[in-house]
């Protein structure tokens, strides 16, 4: 596609639910990232794959997320048993960049409320 | 530690004003710096970034911004701002070995008067 393409736009769900979150980056783009932005605040890192291995993981904040990208194309963000501090819009974005630190074309993102 | 501040968190100019939003640094290692800019409903899009070189770097939009490493800034400027430019500005810092793993400010919002 023309841009980063994320899935759905708007989740609602229970605490305590499952959810997952799908990104499809720019075609032939290697590298892909997931940031997530509270209300008020800047993105925050999660989660970074070059092609199809997690690169730096360092971001994911405890055992409940977790993130695939089987095919080296499309991710997904997974969270179990949902909290409402969960809550805020997931960000993803795709570089063509091998390494070093390229131009990071984002999503419109998915926003997650946890009632 | 790593991090990145924008002082000011809402601006008011009026059409045609010139604007400039502030974004301070800590980096350990060589940074490699950024301005994003969020529109509603919209991704966030690069406006500009500095890598090395020219210590002052023009962006999309008319935009400029300038590398001040004795002050670690990275002010984002543009001499007349239009209507359009209201949105929420993000500075963000990397480097050269962290792949596309940035830490942002918190942003600055514009509000541009007519």
């Amino acid at each position: 596609g023309a841009g980063v393409s994320q899935t759905p736009s708007n989740k609602v769900t229970e605490k305590g639910k499952y959810v997952e979150l799908r990104c499809d980056p720019i075609s032939g783009h290697t590298a892909l990232y997931w940031y997530r932005q509270s209300l008020g605040q800047g993105p925050e890192f999660l989660i970074y794959f070059q092609g199809t291995g997690a690169a730096d993981d360092s971001g994911l904040p405890n055992d409940r997320f977790f993130a695939v990208r089987p095919e080296g194309s499309v991710s997904t963000l997974k969270i179990q048993r949902t909290e409402r501090g969960d809550s805020a819009v997931y960000l993803c974005a795709s570089s063509s960049r091998l390494g070093g630190t390229g131009e990071l074309f984002f999503g419109e993102g998915s926003r997650l409320t946890v009632l | 530690a790593q991090s990145v501040t924008q002082p000011d968190i809402h601006i008011t100019v009026s059409e045609g004003a010139s604007l400039e939003l502030r974004c301070n640094y800590s980096y350990g290692a060589t940074p490699y710096l950024f301005w994003y800019v969020q529109s509603p409903g919209q991704g966030l899009q690069l406006l500009l970034k500095y890598f090395s070189g020219d210590t002052l770097v023009q962006g999309i939009k008319g935009f400029e911004a300038e590398f001040k490493r004795s002050q670690s800034s990275f002010n984002l400027r543009k001499p007349s701002v239009h209507w359009s430019d209201a949105a929420e500005y993000f500075c963000a810092v990397g480097g050269n070995n962290q792949g596309g793993k940035l830490i942002f400010g918190q942003g600055t919002e514009l509000s541009v008067k007519p």
